[in-house]
């Protein structure tokens, strides 16, 4: 078990280009969550993934987003035309099932545009 | 909709001082609770979690019960380390929100030696 992992750890753009984020959950892992957290606050839920169905999103995630996970396994968020306010730490979780399984955290992609 | 409200930081204690971080929280449901803890350069980790109402969740001399009369699941330590420094966070997650967690902000804890 090596954990979550998400790459790139750290990615800075600039205002308008498109950025693609990548998240490896634990191999037996069927959820897999995306949240994002801004500077003092706390994290904010983006969108889940029950295998590879796309179950819920937030208001948050505007049609710039797009996130994906095909065959249930990695998953990948994608901002289109990115604008100075999407500048903030992207998380990604997986859990073994429902609220009653702990969802483990990877270390977050970091993200400035410029 | 739910939320949840900690207390603000930082924090500021002197080794082996006792600790109280304050959660309270606003749920339609039933709410699972849980602290997670993120040090300096890693990822969040679970601290601890209660499922239902007088439950009391614990791990490494870290305490809080699920009070369901005053909605609050505060987080407390008998006696901090320094190695305890790092951003605490509550949260809950039910099953009408399909598990997807709802975090407070986030109270800095600082320990001196």
């Amino acid at each position: 078990d090596t954990g979550v992992s998400q790459d790139p750890r750290h990615k800075i753009t600039k205002r308008g280009q498109n950025v693609t984020f990548r998240c490896d959950p634990i191999s037996e892992h069927n959820r897999l969550y995306w949240y994002r957290q801004t500077l003092g606050q706390g994290p904010e839920f983006l969108t889940y993934f029950q295998n590879e169905a796309q179950l819920e999103k937030s208001r948050l995630l505007s049609d710039r987003f797009s996130a994906e996970r095909p065959k249930g396994s990695f998953s990948t968020l994608e901002i289109q035309r990115t604008e100075q306010g999407d500048s903030a730490m992207y998380l990604c979780a997986s859990s073994l099932g429902d609220i009653s399984y702990e969802q483990y955290f990877g270390p977050g992609t970091r993200l400035t545009v410029t | 909709g739910d939320s949840v409200t900690q207390m603000e930081g930082p924090v500021t204690l002197s080794e082996e001082a006792f600790l109280t971080i304050n959660c309270t929280y606003t749920a339609t449901g039933y709410p699972s609770l849980f602290w997670y803890v993120q040090y300096p350069g890693e990822g969040l980790q679970l601290l601890l979690k209660a499922t239902k109402a007088d439950d009391k969740g614990s791990n490494k001399g870290f305490e809080a019960t699920y009070r369901k009369e005053t909605t609050s699941f505060h987080l407390e330590k008998g006696s901090v380390q320094v190695s305890d420094s790092a951003v605490y966070f509550c949260a809950l997650g039910s099953w009408e929100s399909q598990g997807n967690l709802i975090f407070g902000k986030g109270t800095k804890l600082s320990v001196k030696p």
